[in-house]
């Protein structure tokens, strides 16, 4: 079983529509969990940290679920800018490399 | 700019070349990562510093693999006698301490071996 796992989509859905997507991880001692955009041949971006009480940043929601291991992002009202693969990030205590990136969930707006 | 730039962008080698990839991370973070992506898959955790200081490698980073941040500022990534299995994206992430995840990541240098 992989560390963090990703359902890899792609998700395609129409602009304006709300779309979520989980990201489940095996290590109960991760500490901290980030959710980072990455567009096509581009460098990953830091998108929201997700924090234990969720957390809202405009049209996006992030929420963690400690007891079943698993992170979620919400996006309400997609926008075509939106399109991108979504990677999330779990990261162990005090270790560089105990950060561990899922595979991406490929998200692709459509008009 | 002064986000987290690399040199080269993209680079074509032959199997059993040696390579050097430089990365400039931004200029007050004090740490510098480096990892290798391949297509589908998420950034592999390669190599951490603080400062000069290499603290962490992980087993993926193999013998011929090594990387070096002499001053605490730029570093470079050198990969010995390269592979067909080498062919991926580096990618050099930077941030200030203590908060490992949120890193700045640079465009990343692209090699293919040939």
């Amino acid at each position: 079983r992989k560390e963090v796992e990703q359902d890899p989509g792609p998700f395609n859905v129409p602009e304006g529509a709300t779309v979520a997507f989980n990201c489940t991880y095996s290590n109960s001692a991760s500490q901290s969990f980030f959710w980072y955009r990455q567009d096509c041949r581009k460098e990953p971006k830091l998108l929201m940290s997700v924090y234990s009480s969720g957390n809202e940043d405009g049209r996006f929601t992030a929420q963690l679920n400690r007891a079943s291991q698993y992170i979620s992002l919400l996006i309400r009202d997609s926008k075509l800018s939106d399109s991108a693969t979504y990677l999330c990030v779990v990261n162990g205590y005090s270790s560089a490399s105990k950060i561990i990136f899922g595979s991406g969930t490929r998200l692709s707006i459509r008009p | 700019d002064t986000g987290v730039s690399q040199n080269p962008r993209h680079k074509i080698t032959k199997r059993g070349q040696n390579v050097t990839f430089r990365c400039d991370p931004i200029s007050e973070h004090n740490r510098l990562y480096w990892y290798r992506q391949t297509l589908g898959q998420g950034p592999e955790f390669l190599t951490y510093f603080q400062n000069e200081a290499q603290l962490e490698k992980s087993r993926l980073l193999s013998d011929r693999f090594s990387a070096e941040r002499p001053k605490g500022s730029f570093s470079t990534l050198e990969i010995q006698r390269t592979e067909q299995g080498d062919s991926a994206m580096y990618l050099c992430a930077s941030s200030l301490s203590p908060r490992y995840n949120e890193q700045f990541f640079g465009p990343g240098t692209r090699l293919t071996v040939l």
